[in-house]
């Protein structure tokens, strides 16, 4: 697509219930990556997917969190048995890099916005 | 480990005014450099970055910012804000080692404009 879409873009849950959120990055780009930015603090780093290669998962704050890229294309972050520290802003980048570099430019999209209450 | 200072939590400056968001960084060596934007429910935009070379580097929307390796600064300026400029704007560095694979993010600073 013409940019990086994700859903939903708000999701309300209760604590202890299972989210899944979407990402579907720009077309074309092997790279994708899975940002949280919390209230107040900058983006957090949670997992990095390049192409076939098994990804960096090393920004996982715990293993209630897991994601998944099928196909090299479609990524869903799962959060299992949700807690209320785990509401923020998920945003999802892609690039069109092959390998990885600190200068890659990210194309961010608008979030999925989670609230456990 | 590297990090990323923003200073200035909240600014509001009024329209026409000029701009200057500071960014202080903390990294062994000279960082990739990037100033981001995040207008309202909106994902972030590039604004501009700095890899090497002249220091002084030019962005979209009339930004720019200066990279000064003595102070580990890179901030960001604009010399006549528009209204349309409020928004939050992050700092981040990327790093020049490929076993860091994630850019680290300042905590942003979120820009009001008054008419």
């Amino acid at each position: 697509g013409a940019g990086v879409s994700q859903s939903p873009s708000n999701k309300v849950t209760e604590k202890g219930k299972d989210v899944e959120l979407r990402c579907d990055p720009i077309s074309g780009h092997t790279a994708l990556y899975w940002y949280r930015q919390s209230l107040g603090q900058g983006l957090e780093f949670l997992i990095y997917f390049q192409g076939n290669s098994a990804p960096d998962k090393s920004g996982l704050p715990s293993d209630r969190f897991s994601a998944e890229r099928t196909g090299g294309s479609v990524s869903t972050l799962t959060i299992q048995r949700t807690q209320q520290e785990d509401s923020a802003v998920y945003l999802c980048a892609s690039d069109s890099s092959r390998t990885y570099s600190g200068a890659n430019v990210l194309t961010f999209g608008a979030g999925s916005r989670l609230t456990v209450l | 480990a590297q990090s990323v200072t923003q200073p200035d939590i909240h600014i509001t400056v009024s329209e026409g005014a000029s701009l200057e968001l500071r960014c202080n960084y903390s990294y062994g060596a000279t960082p990739y450099l990037f100033w981001y934007v995040q207008s309202p429910g909106q994902g972030l935009q590039l604004l501009l970055k700095y890899f090497s070379g002249d220091t002084l580097v030019q962005g979209i929307k009339g930004f720019e910012a200066e990279f000064k390796r003595s102070q580990s600064s890179f901030n960001l300026r604009k010399p006549s804000v528009h209204w349309s400029d409020a928004a939050e704007y992050f700092c981040a560095v990327g790093s020049r080692d490929t076993g860091r694979r994630a850019l680290t993010f300042g905590s942003g600073t979120r820009l009001q404009v008054q008419p």
